[in-house]
């Protein structure tokens, strides 16, 4: 596609239930990230995918949280039984790998996340 | 563990120069920056590789000291338009080579006053 593209744009959700996050990157790029960014806050490193390498989940929050990227290409973040705590905006972002240099990456305009 | 950004917010009048400041406990092989504009996703501005490099964007330009482990961001005759928060976003140096995880800053707000 022309650019990374999130699914769905908006999510309200009830306290307890699970939630699905979608991620389609650039076509091509193999590295793909998932940040949490809360309300007038920085970018929060979620999970990090390499191709066929395994991911770096080194900063999912607890064990209500999990990703997976099929087939190198499409990512879903998956939150289970959410708290008010998760609300915020789920950004991806994708990026290409040059000679061992990680280029530019590129964002999705981000899912916004409410739980009530 | 993040980068740290200095300061957290800058005001300045159209035509006043600006610096951002990016600090890592880590060694790095390459420092990128962005900027986020209210309500939207992060933009590209540049990418640094060791090596000391210092690039330019427009009137954006920044530096990158691999030995002090820090990069800078220079905004000169700042216009409205560079008003939104800049992040800074870092690659760790793994034995030379550069390991895929993107850490960024806390970022720094700046606004540009007419």
């Amino acid at each position: 596609g022309a650019g990374v593209s999130q699914s769905p744009s908006n999510k309200v959700t009830e306290k307890g239930k699970d939630v699905e996050l979608r991620c389609d990157p650039i076509s091509g790029h193999t590295a793909l990230y998932w940040y949490r960014q809360s309300l007038g806050q920085g970018l929060e490193f979620l999970i990090y995918f390499q191709g066929n390498s395994a991911p770096d989940k080194s900063g999912l929050p607890s064990d209500r949280f999990s990703a997976e990227r099929t087939g190198g290409s499409v990512s879903t973040l998956t939150i289970q039984r959410t708290q008010q705590e998760d609300s915020a905006v789920y950004l991806c972002a994708s990026s290409l790998n040059v000679g061992g240099i990680f280029l530019k990456a590129f964002f999705g305009q981000g899912t916004r996340l409410t739980v009530v | 563990q993040q980068p740290v950004q200095s300061p957290q917010a800058v005001i300045l009048r159209e035509g006043e120069d600006a610096v951002i400041n990016c600090s890592s406990s880590k060694a790095l092989y390459s420092v990128h920056w962005y900027r986020q504009k209210h309500g939207e996703a992060p933009v590209f501005l540049m990418i640094l590789l060791k090596g000391g490099e210092q690039k330019g964007h427009e009137k954006i330009s920044a530096s990158f000291n691999e030995k002090k482990q820090q990069s800078s961001l220079y905004l000169t005759a700042s216009q409205l338009s560079y008003s939104g928060t800049y992040f800074c976003g870092t690659f760790a140096n793994a034995g030379g080579t550069s390991y895929g995880k993107l850490t960024f800053g806390q970022g720094t707000i700046l606004t540009v006053h007419p």
